[in-house]
C-alpha cells in the first residue's frame, strides 16, 4: 500500500533558528502534498497544499514567508519553519495524494516541533 | 463552504458496548467520505471510506453508511474493544477540490 515517510519525528530547536521537515512518498508518485498543523486535542488544520513543480497554495492566515514549502519532485515535499518561535511549537503532519485513486490520502507519522 | 460536524469531545463506552459516533456533512458537491483514526503521537490513518451515496465502508468491525438523504456518515460498531481506543476523525473531499475537510475529532476511550 501507499506509504508516506516523514522525518524527523521529533525536533527541538532554539528560538530564531529554522527547522526543515521532510515528507516522502515511498512507493507512489505524490502529485499533491498537504501540510497540516495540529494542536493538542484538536483537529488537523490545513496549512497549505502543494503540487509538484508549483508554488504552494496557503490557507488563509498562514504566513507563507514563515512556513516555506517546497515540492520539487513527485516524491518529496519539505516544510521549513523559519525563525521559529515558541508559539510555532506544534505537531506538523504531511499528507500525500497520488494519481492512483485507490491511494486516496496517506498521512505521514507527524513531527513534534518544540521551540525553546 | 464545505464542513463536517461530528460527535464532540469523548465517548466512554465499556468493552462490549455498541457504538455510534455521529458525522454530518455539508457541501455543494458530491463528496467522498472518510473516517480516519489517530493514535497518540502518530499521524491519522485511513480507517474506512465511501466514495458515493449508499456505499458502506467497513473495517475491523466498524461500519459507516454514506447517506445522501440525511448527509450523514455515522460510524458504528456492535461491540467495541479496548484496542479501539483512539481519536476518530470524520472527513470529506469534494470532487472539485483535492482538500480533505476534517471534523473536530471524537476521542473514544473504551474501558475494560
Amino acid at each position: 500500500g501507499a506509504v508516506v515517510s516523514q522525518h524527523p519525528s521529533r525536533v527541538i530547536c532554539k528560538s530564531g533558528t529554522s527547522v526543515k521537515i521532510e515528507c516522502r512518498s515511498l512507493d507512489f508518485q505524490a502529485t499533491t502534498m498537504f501540510w497540516y498543523r495540529q494542536f493538542p486535542k484538536q483537529s488537523l488544520m490545513l496549512m497549505a497544499t502543494s503540487n509538484e513543480g508549483s508554488k504552494a497554495t496557503y490557507e488563509q492566515g498562514v504566513e507563507k514567508d514563515k512556513f516555506l514549502i517546497n515540492h520539487a519532485s513527485l516524491t518529496l515535499s519539505t516544510l521549513t519553519v523559519t525563525s521559529a518561535h515558541p508559539e510555532d511549537s506544534s505537531f506538523y503532519i504531511c499528507s500525500a495524494s497520488g494519481t492512483e485513486s485507490n491511494y486516496g490520502y496517506t498521512f505521514g507519522s507527524g513531527t513534534r516541533l518544540t521551540v525553546v | 463552504g464545505d464542513s463536517v460536524v461530528q460527535t464532540e469531545g469523548q465517548v466512554l463506552p465499556s468493552e462490549g458496548d455498541s457504538l455510534i459516533v455521529n458525522c454530518s456533512y455539508e457541501t455543494t458537491q458530491y463528496p467522498s467520505l472518510f473516517w480516519y483514526v489517530q493514535y497518540p503521537g502518530e499521524g491519522p490513518q485511513l480507517h474506512l471510506k465511501a466514495m458515493k451515496a449508499n456505499d458502506k465502508g467497513r473495517n475491523k468491525g466498524f461500519e459507516a453508511m454514506y447517506r445522501k438523504e440525511t448527509t450523514s456518515f455515522h460510524l458504528e460498531k456492535d461491540s467495541v474493544q479496548e484496542s479501539d481506543s483512539a481519536v476518530y476523525f470524520c472527513a470529506l473531499s469534494g470532487k472539485n477540490t483535492d482538500k480533505l475537510i476534517f471534523g473536530t475529532g471524537t476521542r473514544l476511550q473504551v474501558f475494560p
